[in-house]
Protein backbone atom coordinates (compact mmCIF):
# COMPACT_ATOMS: atom_id res chain seq x y z
CA UNK A 1 0.00 0.00 0.00
CA UNK A 2 0.90 3.67 -0.15
CA UNK A 3 3.23 5.67 2.58
CA UNK A 4 3.31 8.86 3.38
CA UNK A 5 6.22 10.57 4.83
CA UNK A 6 5.83 14.17 6.08
CA UNK A 7 8.54 16.75 7.39
CA UNK A 8 9.55 18.78 9.40
CA UNK A 9 7.37 16.91 12.41
CA UNK A 10 6.97 20.57 13.87
CA UNK A 11 7.85 24.06 12.40
CA UNK A 12 8.19 27.63 14.11
CA UNK A 13 8.62 30.93 12.45
CA UNK A 14 7.93 34.63 12.57
CA UNK A 15 4.59 36.29 11.86
CA UNK A 16 5.02 37.24 8.17
CA UNK A 17 7.46 34.31 7.10
CA UNK A 18 6.92 31.57 5.05
CA UNK A 19 6.30 28.11 5.62
CA UNK A 20 7.14 24.67 3.66
CA UNK A 21 5.96 21.59 4.68
CA UNK A 22 7.29 18.38 2.45
CA UNK A 23 5.87 15.35 1.22
CA UNK A 24 6.85 12.23 0.18
CA UNK A 25 4.94 8.81 -0.94
CA UNK A 26 5.83 5.70 -2.36
CA UNK A 27 3.17 4.60 -5.05
CA UNK A 28 3.70 5.78 -8.01
CA UNK A 29 0.15 5.26 -9.40
CA UNK A 30 -0.97 7.88 -6.60
CA UNK A 31 -3.08 10.51 -7.87
CA UNK A 32 -4.37 12.95 -5.54
CA UNK A 33 -2.71 14.96 -2.85
CA UNK A 34 -4.87 16.63 -0.55
CA UNK A 35 -3.52 18.48 2.36
CA UNK A 36 -5.48 19.29 6.30
CA UNK A 37 -5.21 22.12 8.26
CA UNK A 38 -6.66 20.66 12.02
CA UNK A 39 -6.81 23.49 15.08
CA UNK A 40 -6.58 22.53 18.56
CA UNK A 41 -9.53 19.72 19.68
CA UNK A 42 -11.45 20.61 16.00
CA UNK A 43 -11.54 18.15 13.76
CA UNK A 44 -9.61 18.16 9.68
CA UNK A 45 -10.40 20.58 6.99
CA UNK A 46 -9.52 20.60 3.55
CA UNK A 47 -7.29 23.60 2.92
CA UNK A 48 -5.87 22.76 -0.80
CA UNK A 49 -5.35 19.51 -3.03
CA UNK A 50 -3.64 18.75 -6.17
CA UNK A 51 -3.89 16.25 -8.47
CA UNK A 52 -1.65 14.24 -10.46
CA UNK A 53 -1.84 16.19 -14.14
CA UNK A 54 -1.29 19.47 -12.33
CA UNK A 55 2.08 20.77 -11.57
CA UNK A 56 1.27 23.75 -8.78
CA UNK A 57 -1.85 25.10 -7.51
CA UNK A 58 -2.74 28.38 -5.27
CA UNK A 59 -5.29 29.86 -3.05
CA UNK A 60 -4.19 33.14 -1.97
CA UNK A 61 -1.72 32.78 0.40
CA UNK A 62 -1.02 29.11 0.32
CA UNK A 63 0.02 26.83 -2.58
CA UNK A 64 1.17 23.19 -3.17
CA UNK A 65 3.25 21.95 -5.80
CA UNK A 66 3.83 18.55 -7.12
CA UNK A 67 6.69 16.47 -8.52
CA UNK A 68 5.40 13.37 -9.78
CA UNK A 69 9.05 12.01 -11.46
CA UNK A 70 10.48 12.24 -7.47
CA UNK A 71 7.35 11.83 -5.51
CA UNK A 72 7.08 14.35 -3.36
CA UNK A 73 4.58 17.42 -2.80
CA UNK A 74 5.28 20.73 -0.73
CA UNK A 75 2.84 22.86 0.53
CA UNK A 76 3.62 26.70 0.79
CA UNK A 77 2.20 29.38 3.18
CA UNK A 78 3.50 32.63 2.51
CA UNK A 79 2.70 35.96 4.90
CA UNK A 80 1.89 33.75 7.89
CA UNK A 81 0.26 34.63 10.53
CA UNK A 82 -0.63 33.52 14.19
CA UNK A 83 -4.28 31.52 13.17
CA UNK A 84 -2.17 29.92 10.66
CA UNK A 85 -0.88 27.89 13.80
CA UNK A 86 -1.95 24.22 13.81
CA UNK A 87 -1.69 20.47 12.66
CA UNK A 88 -0.92 20.01 9.06
CA UNK A 89 -1.66 16.70 7.19
CA UNK A 90 -0.42 15.78 3.92
CA UNK A 91 -2.23 12.64 2.28
CA UNK A 92 -2.70 10.63 -0.66
CA UNK A 93 -4.84 8.15 -2.71
CA UNK A 94 -4.12 5.65 -5.29
CA UNK A 95 -5.78 6.27 -8.60
CA UNK A 96 -8.90 3.91 -8.39
CA UNK A 97 -9.18 3.75 -4.89
CA UNK A 98 -11.60 6.38 -2.49
CA UNK A 99 -9.23 5.95 0.89
CA UNK A 100 -6.14 8.59 1.72
CA UNK A 101 -3.17 7.59 3.26
CA UNK A 102 -2.26 10.55 5.61
CA UNK A 103 1.38 11.82 7.03
CA UNK A 104 1.98 12.32 10.56
CA UNK A 105 1.52 15.89 10.13
CA UNK A 106 3.26 18.80 10.86
CA UNK A 107 2.59 21.58 14.04
CA UNK A 108 3.03 24.36 12.51
CA UNK A 109 3.45 27.97 14.98
CA UNK A 110 3.61 31.41 13.82
CA UNK A 111 4.48 33.82 16.55
CA UNK A 112 3.24 37.28 16.80
CA UNK B 1 -27.91 17.32 11.13
CA UNK B 2 -25.94 18.88 8.40
CA UNK B 3 -22.91 16.89 7.60
CA UNK B 4 -21.25 14.58 9.52
CA UNK B 5 -22.46 13.76 13.45
CA UNK B 6 -20.42 11.38 15.78
CA UNK B 7 -21.61 10.40 18.93
CA UNK B 8 -20.67 10.40 21.59
CA UNK B 9 -18.29 12.88 21.96
CA UNK B 10 -16.18 11.18 24.45
CA UNK B 11 -16.60 8.70 26.34
CA UNK B 12 -14.56 6.71 29.27
CA UNK B 13 -14.41 2.89 29.13
CA UNK B 14 -13.89 -0.22 30.74
CA UNK B 15 -11.40 -2.28 29.31
CA UNK B 16 -13.50 -5.90 28.04
CA UNK B 17 -16.48 -3.69 27.45
CA UNK B 18 -18.46 -3.75 23.97
CA UNK B 19 -18.79 -0.33 22.96
CA UNK B 20 -20.04 1.40 19.64
CA UNK B 21 -19.32 4.68 17.58
CA UNK B 22 -21.97 6.04 15.63
CA UNK B 23 -21.20 7.83 12.51
CA UNK B 24 -24.18 9.36 10.39
CA UNK B 25 -23.74 11.74 7.40
CA UNK B 26 -26.88 13.47 5.66
CA UNK B 27 -24.83 14.57 2.45
CA UNK B 28 -25.86 10.88 0.23
CA UNK B 29 -22.05 10.27 0.16
CA UNK B 30 -21.22 6.89 -1.28
CA UNK B 31 -18.10 6.54 0.76
CA UNK B 32 -17.70 6.44 4.95
CA UNK B 33 -13.87 5.78 6.65
CA UNK B 34 -13.04 5.48 10.09
CA UNK B 35 -9.61 6.74 11.32
CA UNK B 36 -8.30 7.02 14.39
CA UNK B 37 -5.47 9.72 15.40
CA UNK B 38 -2.83 9.34 17.30
CA UNK B 39 0.13 11.90 19.00
CA UNK B 40 3.04 11.59 16.50
CA UNK B 41 1.04 8.62 14.45
CA UNK B 42 -0.99 11.26 12.68
CA UNK B 43 -4.74 9.79 10.79
CA UNK B 44 -4.92 6.02 10.58
CA UNK B 45 -7.61 4.22 8.79
CA UNK B 46 -9.04 1.51 10.28
CA UNK B 47 -12.30 0.45 8.05
CA UNK B 48 -13.75 2.01 5.01
CA UNK B 49 -17.02 1.30 3.10
CA UNK B 50 -16.83 2.66 -0.40
CA UNK B 51 -20.73 2.01 -1.03
CA UNK B 52 -23.85 0.52 1.50
CA UNK B 53 -23.40 -2.91 1.59
CA UNK B 54 -19.57 -3.06 1.63
CA UNK B 55 -16.73 -2.91 3.99
CA UNK B 56 -13.11 -3.26 3.89
CA UNK B 57 -9.97 -2.96 6.23
CA UNK B 58 -7.76 -0.11 6.32
CA UNK B 59 -4.24 -0.11 8.11
CA UNK B 60 -5.50 -1.12 11.48
CA UNK B 61 -8.48 -3.03 11.43
CA UNK B 62 -7.99 -5.48 14.60
CA UNK B 63 -10.14 -4.90 17.56
CA UNK B 64 -12.76 -3.17 15.45
CA UNK B 65 -16.00 -4.15 13.26
CA UNK B 66 -17.52 -2.07 11.47
CA UNK B 67 -21.09 -2.57 9.15
CA UNK B 68 -22.87 -0.81 6.38
CA UNK B 69 -26.63 -1.44 6.50
CA UNK B 70 -27.37 2.07 4.55
CA UNK B 71 -26.39 5.06 3.09
CA UNK B 72 -26.05 7.38 5.82
CA UNK B 73 -24.62 5.07 9.09
CA UNK B 74 -21.35 3.53 9.33
CA UNK B 75 -21.31 2.61 12.82
CA UNK B 76 -17.50 1.19 14.58
CA UNK B 77 -17.40 -1.58 17.35
CA UNK B 78 -14.74 -2.17 19.77
CA UNK B 79 -16.31 -6.01 20.59
CA UNK B 80 -13.89 -6.01 23.88
CA UNK B 81 -11.64 -2.81 24.42
CA UNK B 82 -8.24 -2.28 25.21
CA UNK B 83 -5.99 0.10 26.76
CA UNK B 84 -4.57 0.89 23.20
CA UNK B 85 -7.83 1.79 21.79
CA UNK B 86 -7.33 5.25 23.63
CA UNK B 87 -7.63 7.60 20.82
CA UNK B 88 -9.62 9.93 18.88
CA UNK B 89 -11.63 8.55 16.34
CA UNK B 90 -12.83 10.47 13.52
CA UNK B 91 -15.18 9.31 10.89
CA UNK B 92 -15.33 11.23 7.26
CA UNK B 93 -17.06 10.61 4.07
CA UNK B 94 -16.92 11.38 0.26
CA UNK B 95 -18.01 11.30 -2.96
CA UNK B 96 -16.52 10.47 -6.29
CA UNK B 97 -15.46 13.45 -8.34
CA UNK B 98 -15.57 15.59 -5.18
CA UNK B 99 -12.60 17.08 -3.59
CA UNK B 100 -11.08 15.29 -0.11
CA UNK B 101 -12.72 14.27 2.73
CA UNK B 102 -15.65 15.84 5.33
CA UNK B 103 -14.64 14.98 8.54
CA UNK B 104 -17.23 14.27 11.94
CA UNK B 105 -15.89 16.48 14.94
CA UNK B 106 -14.45 13.33 16.46
CA UNK B 107 -15.18 10.81 19.39
CA UNK B 108 -12.32 10.76 22.29
CA UNK B 109 -12.06 7.27 23.92
CA UNK B 110 -10.29 6.53 27.11
CA UNK B 111 -10.37 3.13 27.65
CA UNK B 112 -9.21 2.01 30.96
Amino acid sequence: GENVEQHPSTLSVQEGDSAVIKCTYSDSASNYFPWYKQELGKRPQLIIDIRSNVGEKKDQRIAVTLNKTAKHFSLHITETQPEDSAVYFCAASIKGYSTLTFGKGTMLLVSP
Amino acid sequence: IAGITQAPTSQILAAGRRMTLRCTQDMRHNAMYWYRQDLGLGLRLIHYSNTAGTTGKGEVPDGYSVSRANTDDFPLTLASAVPSQTSVYFCASSDPGMDGYTFGSGTRLTVV
